[in-house]
Formats: C-alpha cells, sequence, structure tokens
C-alpha cells in the first residue's frame, strides 16, 4: 500500500513555463514533506521540504503549495529550464520515526528548449 | 570529495551468486540507510542504522543482511541472488534527526541474469 501518491508519472513542459507535480497521502501524522531531485545515474538530492504549520514555502523558482486539510501538496517550478530535466519524488515522514521516508513513485520532468 | 560513496557502481551477476555492496560516509552523520529503487523508479527503503545498531528493518528477505562496521559505513550482502533483486540500490545518511535531510550515493545498478 502506497503512502504516498505522486501524479503525473511523466511531465513534458516548454522552457519557460510552469511545472507541477502533486502529491496526495492519507496518514495524518506525517509532518515533514520532502522534494527530492534525481539526475540519471545519480541518487536523488533534496531540493526543498516543508512542514504542515505552512502552506507555502518557496526557494528561488521553486514552490510548495501545501494543503493540510485535503492532505495535498505540491511542487511548483517557474521559468522551468532544460536544466530542470529529472525525475522527482515527493516524500513524507512522521515525527518520531527516525528518516523513515515514504516516497511517491516519481515524475519524470522534461523541459523542452 | 563525495560525500557518501558506494561501490560497486554495476554488479551483474548470477542467480544464486552472493554479493556485497559497500557504502561510506565522511559527513560524520551518525544514521545510514539502504534504498532500492525498483525498474519503475519507486523507492523504498530497507534498512536503516544508527550508531551502528539497526534502527529500521523494513519487510526484505532475509537473504539481505546489512552490517555496519562503524558509524562512517554500512555494507548490504545478498545471498542467492534472485532476479527480481535486479534493481538500484542506494546508500544514504543523514544526522538522524526527522527533518535532517537525506545524502544519497549515486547508487549500485545490481543485474542479475
Amino acid at each position: 500500500q502506497q503512502q504516498v501518491k505522486q501524479s503525473p508519472q511523466s511531465l513534458i513542459v516548454q522552457k519557460g513555463g510552469i511545472s507541477i507535480i502533486n502529491c496526495a497521502y492519507e496518514n495524518t501524522a506525517f509532518d515533514y514533506f520532502p522534494w527530492y531531485q534525481q539526475f540519471p545515474g545519480k541518487g536523488p538530492a533534496l531540493l526543498i521540504a516543508i512542514r504542515p504549520d505552512v502552506s507555502e514555502k518557496k526557494e528561488g523558482r521553486f514552490t510548495i503549495s501545501f494543503n493540510k486539510s485535503a492532505k495535498q501538496f505540491s511542487l511548483h517550478i517557474m521559468d522551468s529550464q532544460p536544466g530542470d530535466s529529472a525525475t522527482y519524488f515527493c516524500a513524507a515522514s512522521k515525527g518520531y520515526n527516525f528518516n523513515k521516508f515514504y516516497f511517491g513513485s516519481g515524475t519524470k520532468l522534461n523541459v523542452k528548449p | 570529495d563525495t560525500a557518501v560513496s558506494q561501490t560497486p557502481k554495476y554488479l551483474v551477476t548470477q542467480m544464486g551468486n552472493d554479493k556485497s555492496i559497500k557504502c561510506e560516509q565522511n559527513l560524520g552523520h551518525d544514521t545510514m540507510y539502504w534504498y532500492k529503487q525498483d525498474s519503475k523508479k519507486f523507492l523504498k527503503i530497507m534498512f536503516s542504522y544508527n550508531n551502528k545498531e539497526l534502527i529500521i528493518n523494513e519487510t526484505v528477505p532475509n537473504r539481505f543482511s546489512p552490517k555496519s562496521p562503524d558509524k562512517a559505513h554500512l555494507n548490504l550482502h545478498i545471498n542467492s541472488l534472485e532476479l527480481g533483486d535486479s534493481a538500484v540500490y542506494f546508500c544514504a545518511s543523514s544526522g538522524g534527526r526527522v527533518d535532517e535531510k537525506l545524502f544519497f550515493g549515486s547508487g549500485t545498478q545490481l543485474s542479475v541474469l
């Protein structure tokens, strides 16, 4: 049973466009929600993370929007660039569970020049 | 200077063989992990060690045995390899608190023929 559901599976965006990836979770005990970026042949790397006490977090062109009542969160990539082409994973963890992250299934983003 | 390094990067072997993957981190972290990424890119935690002590042990066949000789190293030994073990195995480390980010190695692509 997948604890975090992610969509879409793949995404094609034109350079300069906005990329949006969505995640949903069921377990209300989750209290930390990171996004990881993975390039081919590399391990995932933390991109940005949010806690449920805020509804939005922005770092440069990357923004997480969080909707606690809907149990959903999303990653927005503004002014998408070809260098953003990668696989993106959302994740969630419970505060007492020592970094046991449940990952979404990943979204392969392709930004066309 | 690689933070989390794992070897080998590629491992091709026959069914029934025993193989090991090694992981080392130079970040001074207390906690290390093994994650498995299947062909659909789904990331799932297998094991976690904190200061050489096993703290997370997911439902993994007992053919998989992690070993942590010290807190900077976490190796994964796999006995009697099966076709279904083919995947990318990632080592990761973190400071261990719930919102400490995971630092991943670059992965070991295991192919069982």
